[in-house]
């Protein structure tokens, strides 16, 4: 059965500094990968995804994702983070073609001033 | 605007009571799901349903039942015989097939349950 790994529950990092979030999944077929982020006291928002297509994802508010299947990896990455960017980040995943989507256990990021 | 309605927003209930949480979508869309998100484990998958009359389990269903009658609608029912039903619940819904908004959640204000 399909699977998410996502193993920094909390990362903080100071504010303008680059921030990676790590997300593995299990299985080695085809599959779609998403990330989504949860802002305090909201609800869950897409922030990028991967249906196909280059590997490398941009997505909202100066975040991106890179899909590594041969690592079987989606990790999240920004060059610089904003004290905005304090939130929740949770990689899904699902088989291609399949409606069953997984979500991984969340990486609560905190920027410091 | 469309989008996906949950209510109510919190509720408080009894143990050993039946509690059903509602869901309904504008968006057109033919999946619809359940989660449940308590803090460290993430959003885990509680049922979700491609077409009217027909639904899956998913990796936590036991104490839980859904109904789909129709397109627009995905309520969730939450048993007494789940053990820890204290949590907060999301719905939502995607299109499905090979377009470009496939498995793309969109997602409910979710209900937070209480039991006391």
């Amino acid at each position: 059965a399909q699977s998410v790994t996502q193993l920094d529950s909390q990362v903080p990092v100071f504010e303008e500094a680059p921030v990676e979030l790590r997300c593995n999944y299990s299985s080695s077929v085809s599959v779609y990968l998403f990330w989504y982020v949860q802002y305090p006291n909201q609800g869950l928002q897409l922030l990028l995804k991967y249906l196909s297509g280059s590997t490398l994802v941009k997505g909202i508010n100066g975040f991106e994702a890179e899909f590594n299947k041969s690592q079987t990896s989606f990790h999240l990455r920004k060059p610089s983070v904003h004290i905005s960017d304090t939130a929740e980040y949770f990689c899904a995943v699902s088989d291609r073609g399949a409606s069953k989507i997984i979500f991984g256990s969340g990486t609560r990021l905190s920027i410091r001033p | 605007d469309g989008g996906i309605t949950q209510s109510p927003k919190y509720l408080f209930r009894k143990e050993g009571q039946n509690v059903t949480l509602s869901c309904e979508q504008n968006l057109n869309h033919d999946a619809m799901y359940w989660y449940r998100q308590d803090p460290g484990q993430g959003l885990r998958l509680i049922y979700y349903s491609q077409i009217v009359n027909d639904f899956q389990k998913g990796d936590i269903a036991e104490g839980y039942s859904v109904s789909r009658e129709k397109k627009e609608s995905f309520p969730l029912t939450v048993t007494s015989a789940q053990k820890n039903p204290t949590a907060f619940y999301l719905c939502a819904s995607s299109m499905i097939g090979q377009t470009s908004g496939a498995n793309v959640l969109t997602f409910g204000a979710g209900s937070r349950l209480t039991v006391l």
